[in-house]
């Protein structure tokens, strides 16, 4: 699978809103996105994903690069629930492999 | 959204000991389920990968002998960790993947917290 590079940690303000990047710069064209967060001391949670096209639900939204070389999740206003790491996973379409590889992610710090 | 459930949530064993982990899709049948590993401050190892009525595939590195999964209905999975030592200690976590969703989602268990002494 293709590797994606997110920051490390980042930090944000309750109710304000806040923007995940995430790379990819080997994307291939049937390279799904994908966005899981881990609260702490729990299983990961499926956010949102897509492939060309942004996308929106009652969670985040999902930016994607016109040359889908790199994405963002959009959270739009971010509560104290929100403190998470979050994970950019590059998921291949084709075949029957649907494992996750997992990165290190990007630990969102919320203030109050 | 779909649940996996998870039993026990955590767990504390003697070193040389089997200990047995259950993953079930409550609301939903599952043909493939994933086991992972996490060790504190790190991200989610893939171990394996359970399809329902055939073995289970192992990561490279990940001894099947000593990690035996099993799938025997579309809802159960389990994992038992054999001759259990103080290096297993880890978070494993399960999740599914629901064969009617067209979107790929995998849900993901709760986690069981594994301490062998």
């Amino acid at each position: 699978d293709a590797k994606t590079t997110q920051p490390n940690s980042m930090e944000s303000n309750e109710e304000e809103p806040v923007h995940l990047p995430c790379n990819h710069s080997t994307i291939s064209g049937t390279d799904y996105i994908h966005w899981y967060r881990q609260l702490p001391s729990q299983g990961p949670e499926y956010v949102i994903h897509g492939l060309t096209s942004n996308v929106n639900n009652r969670m985040a939204s999902l930016a994607i690069a016109e040359d889908r070389k790199s994405s963002t999740l959009i959270l739009h206003r971010a509560t104290l629930r929100d403190a998470a790491v979050y994970y950019c996973i590059l998921r291949n379409s084709g075949g029957s492999n649907y494992k996750l590889t997992f990165g290190k992610g990007t630990l969102l710090t919320v203030n109050p | 959204g779909a649940v996996v459930s998870q039993h026990p949530s955590w767990v504390i064993c003697k070193s040389g000991t089997s200990v047995k982990i259950e993953c079930r899709s409550l609301d939903f049948q599952a043909t493939t389920m994933f086991w992972y590993r996490q060790f504190p401050k790190q991200s989610l190892m893939l171990m394996a990968t359970s399809n329902e009525g055939s073995k289970a595939t192992y990561e490279q590195g990940v001894e099947k002998d000593k990690f035996l999964i099993n799938h025997a209905s579309l809802t159960l999975s389990t994992l038992t960790v054999t001759s259990a030592h103080p290096e297993d200690s880890s978070f494993y976590i399960c999740s599914a993947r629901d064969w009617r969703e067209r979107r790929d989602t995998q849900y993901f268990g709760p986690g069981t917290r594994l301490t062998v002494l």
